[in-house]
C-alpha cells in the first residue's frame, strides 16, 4: 500500500511568487492534516481536513495561504504571495479513524520551501 | 500558554544501554500522548500511543510511561542499537478533533 505521497519534494521561490504544495493521502483516509515546521522549532499544525471540509483551519498564519481538498481526495496548500517567513519544510499526514489524538498518523515525507 | 519540552541536546549512549527520553509539558491536560520517530529527510513515524489512564504502554523494546501528576512522560528503548538513531518526538492532544501539538524532538545518537 503506497504512503502519503507529497509534491514537490523542495521548492525554492522567490518573495512575492505562489507556490503550491500538494498532499496525496492514504486511500480510503478521511482525515488529512498540514503541519510546517519551521528551522529549529517544532511541528506547528496548520489544518484538518474530513473529507472534503475543513474540521479545523485555527494553525493556518494569515490568509496567504489557502488549503483545498476538493473531493475528499488529494488536497493543496497554496501560499500567496510568499514571504520569507515562510521558509520550512511542511508536512501532510493522514488518519483513518474519526479524531486526532488517539489514532495513528501517517505523515508524508515533506515539501521543503525555500523562499528567497 | 500551553508548552511541551524535550531534552534538547541530542542524548549519545552505548550500544545495548537503555535509552530514556524525557517530555514534560505544561498547561496542558492531555488525553492522549504519542511518541514519534523522525529521520533526516523524512516526515515523522509513529511509535506508540498512551492514555491518560493509562500509565505505562510496551511495544517490543520501547516503553512508555504518562504520569498526569508530574505532566511528564518517559520514553525508553532497551538493547538500543545504532538503527535506533534519529529524533523523537512527543506530541499531545487533548482528545477528539483538538490539534496535536509537538515538542521540538530529542536526537538520540547510539554509539556502535
Amino acid at each position: 500500500e503506497a504512503g502519503v505521497t507529497q509534491f514537490p519534494s523542495h521548492s525554492v521561490i522567490e518573495k512575492g511568487q505562489t507556490v503550491t504544495l500538494r498532499c496525496d493521502p492514504i486511500s480510503g483516509h478521511d482525515n488529512l492534516y498540514w503541519y510546517r515546521r519551521v528551522m529549529g522549532k517544532e511541528i506547528k499544525f496548520l489544518l484538518h481536513f474530513v473529507k472534503e471540509s475543513k474540521q479545523d483551519e485555527s494553525g493556518m498564519p494569515n490568509n496567504r495561504f489557502l488549503a483545498e481538498r476538493t473531493g475528499g481526495t488529494y488536497s493543496t496548500l497554496k501560499v500567496q504571495p510568499a514571504e520569507l517567513e515562510d521558509s520550512g519544510v511542511y508536512f501532510c499526514a493522514s488518519s483513518q479513524i474519526s479524531g486526532i489524538g488517539n489514532n495513528e498518523q501517517f505523515f508524508g515525507p515533506g515539501t521543503r520551501l525555500t523562499v528567497l | 500558554s500551553q508548552k511541551i519540552e524535550q531534552n534538547s541536546e541530542a542524548l549519545n549512549i552505548q550500544e545495548g544501554k537503555t535509552a530514556t527520553l524525557t517530555c514534560n509539558y505544561t498547561n496542558y491536560s492531555p488525553a492522549y500522548l504519542q511518541w514519534y520517530r523522525q529521520d533526516p529527510g523524512r516526515g515523522p513515524v509513529f511509535l506508540l500511543l498512551i492514555r491518560e489512564n493509562e500509565k505505562e504502554k510496551r511495544k517490543e523494546r520501547l516503553k512508555v510511561t504518562f504520569d498526569t501528576t508530574l505532566k511528564q512522560s518517559l520514553f525508553h528503548i532497551t538493547a538500543s542499537q545504532p538503527a535506533d538513531s534519529a529524533t523523537y518526538l512527543c506530541a499531545l492532544n487533548s482528545g477528539g478533533y483538538q490539534k496535536v501539538t509537538f515538542g521540538t524532538g530529542t536526537k538520540l545518537q547510539v554509539i556502535p
